[in-house]
C-alpha cells in the first residue's frame, strides 16, 4: 500500500489560499490520489480525486507532479467553515482497502 | 438523496458489556464498510461487504467483534465485550461499486465510550 506523508496541521487566515502537500513517493502506477474532508462529529467528506496533471472541482483543485510521488490540494479564499482535517489518500480499484493517515488539521482564523 | 444513517449517535457502556451499532447505507449501494476512529487518528477498516458478502475483514479484531449484513442492505456492528480501548467512533460508509476509488459516503458515526 502506498504511504502517504502530509503536514500535522496548518493555519491560515479568512480569504487566503491554502495549500496542502501530501507526499506518495511510492505511489503504484494504477493508484488514485483522493481527498477527504472531516468535519468534528462528522464522517469524511470526498473533496477531490486525480490521476496526474491538475483537477478542478466546485470546492478544491488537485495538483499531481508528472513523476505522481506528490500532490497538493489548493482551497481557495477559505473560510471560517473550512477549518477541519484534510486526508489524503493513495489506491487504487480492487479490493485493496484505501489507507486513512492522521490528516492535516488545517485551522483557518478570522 | 438521503445519505448513510446510522445509530446511535452515542454510546456510553461499562468493559466486559456488549454494544451494537446499526447502519442504512444509501439506497441501492452495494458496498458498505465500517471503520473504526480512534480520537486524533484517521479511520481505520474494519470490515467491508459486497452485497451481502464480506470482501475484507483482515483488520477486525473477531474475538470480540462481528459483522453482519442481512439482505445486502442493513448492518450491523456488534463488540462482545467491549474494552477500554474500543472507545471511538465507528463509522459507517457505503459506495455503488466495489472499486476503493468510488467516492465512499460516510455517516455520522457512532461515538462510543467505554468506562
Amino acid at each position: 500500500l502506498a504511504k502517504t506523508t502530509q503536514p500535522i496541521s496548518m493555519d491560515s487566515y479568512e480569504g487566503q489560499e491554502v495549500n496542502i502537500t501530501c507526499s506518495h513517493n511510492n505511489i503504484a502506477t494504477n493508484d488514485y490520489i483522493t481527498w477527504y474532508q472531516q468535519f468534528p462529529s462528522q464522517g469524511p467528506r470526498f473533496i477531490i480525486q486525480g490521476y496526474k496533471t491538475k483537477v478542478t472541482n466546485e470546492v478544491a483543485s488537485l495538483f499531481i507532479p508528472a513523476d505522481r510521488k506528490s500532490s497538493t490540494l489548493s482551497l481557495p479564499r477559505v473560510s471560517l467553515s473550512d477549518t477541519a482535517v484534510y486526508y489524503c489518500l493513495v489506491g487504487t480499484s480492487g479490493n485493496t482497502p484505501l489507507v486513512f493517515g492522521k490528516g492535516t488539521r488545517l485551522s483557518v482564523i478570522a | 438523496e438521503a445519505g448513510v444513517a446510522q445509530s446511535p449517535r452515542y454510546k456510553i457502556i461499562e468493559k466486559r458489556q456488549s454494544v451494537a451499532f446499526w447502519c442504512n447505507p444509501i439506497s441501492g449501494h452495494a458496498t458498505l464498510y465500517w471503520y473504526q476512529q480512534i480520537l486524533g487518528q484517521g479511520p481505520k477498516l474494519l470490515i467491508q461487504f459486497q452485497n451481502n458478502g464480506v470482501v475484507d475483514d483482515s483488520q477486525l479484531p473477531k474475538d470480540r467483534f462481528s459483522a453482519e449484513r442481512l439482505k445486502g442492505v442493513d448492518s450491523t456492528l456488534k463488540i462482545q465485550p467491549a474494552k477500554l480501548e474500543d472507545s471511538a467512533v465507528y463509522l459507517c460508509a457505503s459506495t455503488n461499486r466495489a472499486a476503493f476509488t468510488d467516492t465512499q459516503y460516510f455517516g455520522p458515526g457512532t461515538r462510543l465510550t467505554v468506562l
